[in-house]
């Protein structure tokens, strides 16, 4: 099955450094990839996805990067500020016996220092 | 406000006890899922629902049992047969078909004392 890692699992940046949390996935077939946020005592949120047929994505502060021959893919966040302290979640579609669901990795929390 | 509702929000209970958690969406989703977080281990995949009255083994499944009787609502049953049942419990939504955004609850924290 598909297998996701995340690294590295902790990060701590200076406010107003960049943050980049990197993704490995093992499926090929995986055409799908998000990331969402977590923050504690709270459901995850989707900040920002890419799909296979494309290498980059942007919205505002924070890009996803994808490489499908590498089978990684990265969430960059520029200019941190406080509030973007939180688990991160990287996944990857899995296509299961006619149904689609997303494998997550283990998470990385992020920790920007003011 | 459309979302999805997750009860109870914090829960307590003896070993050897059966509990429900409850799931609620009135976002119209077809697809309704159950994950479970544990600290450092991501979120691992119970059970889900593509459709009323359907549902399919996730990656974690044993000592689990779920319903999908309407389509607004996925009931998860921690049974006594699940030998480590302390965990976050996420309830999630999506559209089937393409996999897309999966809209998550505020989860429910479950304690076996």
């Amino acid at each position: 099955g598909e297998n996701v890692e995340q690294h590295p699992s902790t990060l701590s940046v200076q406010e107003g450094d960049s943050a980049v949390i990197k993704c490995t996935y093992s499926d090929s077939a995986s055409n799908y990839f998000p990331w969402y946020k977590q923050e504690l005592g709270k459901g995850p949120q989707l900040i920002i996805d890419i799909r296979s047929n494309v290498g980059e994505k942007k919205d505002q502060r924070i890009a996803v990067t994808l490489n499908k021959t590498a089978k990684h893919f990265s969430l960059h966040i520029t200019e941190t500020q406080p509030e973007d302290s939180a688990v991160y979640f990287c996944a990857a579609s899995i296509w299961d016996y006619g149904n689609n669901r997303l494998a997550f990795g283990k998470g990385n929390q992020v920790v920007v220092i003011p | 406000d459309g979302g999805i509702t997750q009860s109870p929000k914090y829960l307590f209970r003896k070993e050897g006890q059966n509990v429900t958690l409850s799931c609620e969406q009135n976002l119209n989703h077809d697809a309704m899922y159950w994950y479970r977080q544990d600290p450092g281990q991501g979120l691992r995949l119970i059970y889900y629902s593509q459709i009323v009255n359907d549902f399919q083994k996730g990656d974690i499944a044993e000592g689990y049992s779920v319903s999908r009787e309407k389509k607004e609502s996925f009931p998860l049953t921690v049974t006594s047969a699940q030998k480590n049942p302390t965990a976050f419990y996420l309830c999630a939504s999506s559209m089937p078909g393409v996999t897309g955004e999966l809209f998550f609850g505020e989860g429910s924290r479950l304690t076996v004392l």
